[in-house]
């Protein structure tokens, strides 16, 4: 089946820079991936999908830049805030399954 | 719009009772699933269903059963609860096949003593 790493030490960064998460996976190259948001005692929450046809998506500060070669997706937060601390999980879809993986904890400090 | 509601919120069971989550969604989404989640091993696919009457194993079904009788009912079962099953449970919920946006529901703290 398929696994997905992302960093499970916490990424701790200082107000205003740019934040970057990892997601690596191994085996075949999933339909999209996804990358969600948990906060503590919450369900996750979407936040973007990108396509194994497409090399980057934006939404506002947010940023996904995913390669095949590598099995590889980036994860960008620009300008982060504080209120951008949380677990950040990503996700693979294929043949109508979610593979998700550990997360990585994110602290933005003032 | 309630999205996905689940209860209960928290459960203990003794080992060898049996117990169903319920899990519901009033977006008319055909895709649903049952995920499992433990500290440091994220979110694992239970169980999912791509629409009434369809229902398939995800990664660790063992354990655990599901049907779908309805578009917005998604129920697990554990027939037989076991201490390796005391975890956090999320349903989901997701719309177009092309574009499998999850709605997930606020969970269930299951404790099985």
């Amino acid at each position: 089946s398929q696994k997905i790493e992302q960093n499970s030490e916490a990424l701790n960064i200082q107000e205003g820079k740019t934040a970057t998460l990892t997601c690596n996976y191994t085996n075949y190259s999933p339909a999209y991936l996804q990358w969600y948001r948990q906060d503590p005692g919450r369900g996750p929450v979407f936040l973007l999908l990108i396509r194994e046809n497409e090399k980057e998506k934006r939404k506002e500060r947010l940023k996904v830049t995913f390669d095949t070669t590598l099995k590889q997706s980036l994860f960008h937060i620009t300008a982060s805030q504080p209120a951008d601390s949380a677990t950040y999980l990503c996700a693979l879809y294929n043949f109508n399954k979610f593979y998700f993986g550990s997360g990585t904890k994110l602290n933005v400090k003032p | 719009n309630a999205g996905v509601t689940q209860t209960p919120k928290f459960q203990v069971l003794k080992t060898g009772q049996s117990m169903t989550l319920q899990c519901a969604q009033d977006m008319n989404h055909e895709y649903m699933s049952w995920y499992r989640q433990d500290p440091g091993m994220g979110l694992r696919l239970i169980h999912y269903s791509v629409g009434a009457g369809i229902t398939d194993q995800g990664e660790v079904p063992n354990g655990y059963n599901v049907s779908r009788s309805t578009t917005e009912d998604f129920p697990l079962r554990l027939l037989s609860a076991a201490p390796s099953q005391t975890s956090v449970y999320f349903c989901a919920s997701a719309g177009h096949p092309n574009d499998y946006e999850q709605y997930f529901g606020p969970g269930t703290r299951l404790t099985v003593t």
